[in-house]
């Protein structure tokens, strides 16, 4: 079962610009988090965000999450090239056994 | 170094031929998971394990088994498999919220 969806699926910005990438989900939620996966290898945690929260920052990374749009954004600040991968957001639904439920990614290619 | 590991990283088969996808953890996590991912779907859940002895389905466990005898390793079974088992396939630790990911194994089902 798909639970988030990204939005865009691709993203092309100039390096040193801000890259803004949204997730929407389908069902409540315990928490959602971001990985990152450069391009054929694996998954790489980013920043986790729990329910009864609205923002979190880690260095360049920012989250929102809005709970009753069921959505969520990440913001990357001052992009460079080295942020070119896929981003994919996880939803751990309440009451589970705390299995994450991928979307299908946004790919961001940061040129220099 | 914490890791997990996945042998073989890339394997080409024939349908029907049994093939085994092992996985090793060496952070004692007692979760661990095997997903698989394809173009325009994203990853998708097969198995996952909350402690040794103990699996469940994930969304797509048709094709495959999974065994936990020992809690760092982890490995993914396809009796028969079938061309579309071809994909790429990760497997995963978890301490608290976060997975830790292999590198991914890339399987081809002629």
């Amino acid at each position: 079962s798909q639970q988030g969806e990204e939005d865009p699926q691709a993203l092309s910005i100039q390096e040193g610009e801000n890259a803004t990438m949204n997730c929407s989900y389908k069902t409540s939620i315990n928490n959602l988090q971001w990985y990152r996966q450069n391009s054929g290898r694996g998954l790489v945690h980013l920043i986790l965000i729990r329910s009864n929260e609205r923002e979190k920052h880690s260095g360049r990374l920012r989250v929102t999450l809005d709970t009753s749009k069921k959505s969520s954004s990440l913001l990357i600040t001052a992009s460079r090239a080295a942020d070119t991968a896929s981003y994919f957001c996880a939803t751990v639904q309440g009451g589970s056994q705390g299995n994450l439920i991928f979307g299908k990614g946004t790919k961001l290619s940061v040129k220099p | 170094e914490a890791q997990v590991t996945q042998n073989p990283r890339y394997l080409i088969t024939v349908t029907g031929k049994k093939l085994t996808v092992t996985c090793s953890q060496n952070m004692n996590h007692e979760y661990m998971s095997w997903y698989r991912q394809d173009p325009g779907l994203g990853l998708r859940q097969i198995y996952y394990s909350m402690n040794v002895e103990v699996t469940d389905k994930g969304d797509v466990p048709e094709g495959y088994k999974v065994s936990r005898k020992e809690k760092r390793n982890f490995p993914l079974i396809l009796e028969s498999p079938s061309p579309n088992q071809t994909s790429l396939y990760f497997c995963a630790s978890r301490l608290g919220n976060e997975q830790f990911f292999g590198p991914g194994t890339r399987l081809t089902v002629l």
